[in-house]
């Protein structure tokens, strides 16, 4: 039950865009619908921000935007702003009837 | 609105046990999967377990096998975690979390503290 695995950082300025990595394998992100995002801000209750792939839950800005190639799932936030500063963590259902979690990636905003 | 609100969690020694609480309202609470998620301190979400809606069906990480029991009383819409011979490293904040191969609602978490 190895971890995905995301970078531990990424940073962007106000207004630019960035794009998180999540990688898996075959038997979880490569075949599942059910990969998705959370954005956690310090101290506070994770959100749900991307569900099955690419999928926005209602009332989340549409600058948050999914994607899957292969083993891979990409989170891309357009317009950065200061508010997105927080951790995300991407997750897939996985054979065998389990969910990994990636160790998180943590977004500066310059 | 939907809210899910923890319950049960403290300080308990190695090899002792602790039984955690979850209330759902503003939603149908038989018709959803129910899952429990920990974040040790400082550290990554890390899934623990899944309850299928009626409770027919439950699936555990490998380490928790065993010794973490996920139980559901959907009169109560409520969903329970007992957690025995519990560990040094079971230690962190237990979200409970709606839905079983992703979670669309999250509660505030309850903090259980695994030491001597």
């Amino acid at each position: 039950q190895s971890a995905l695995t995301q970078p531990a950082s990424v940073s962007g300025s106000p207004g630019q865009s960035i794009t998180i990595s999540c990688t898996g394998t075959s038997s979880d992100v490569g075949e599942s619908i059910f990969v998705s995002w959370h954005q956690q801000h310090p101290g506070k209750a994770p959100k749900l921000i991307i569900y099955e792939v690419s999928s926005r839950p209602s009332g989340v800005s549409n600058r948050f935007s999914g994607s899957k190639s292969g083993n891979t799932a990409s989170l891309t936030i357009s317009g950065l702003q200061a508010e997105d500063e927080a951790d995300y963590y991407c997750s897939s259902y996985s054979t065998n009837n389990i969910v990994l979690f990636g160790g998180g990636t943590k977004l500066t905003v310059l | 609105e939907v809210q899910l609100v923890e319950s049960g969690g403290g300080l308990v020694q190695p090899g002792g046990s602790l039984r955690l609480s979850c209330a759902g309202t503003g939603f149908t609470f038989s018709n959803f999967w129910m899952s429990w998620v920990r974040q040790a301190p400082g550290q990554g979400l890390e899934w623990v377990a899944t309850i299928k809606e009626d409770g027919s069906e439950t699936y555990y990480m490998d380490s928790v096998k065993g010794r973490f029991t996920i139980s559901r009383d959907n009169a109560k819409n409520s969903v329970y975690f007992q957690m025995n011979s519990l560990r040094g490293d079971d230690t962190g904040v237990y979200y409970c979390a709606r839905r079983g191969w992703y979670s669309d609602y999250w509660g505030q978490g309850t903090l259980v503290t695994v030491s001597s």
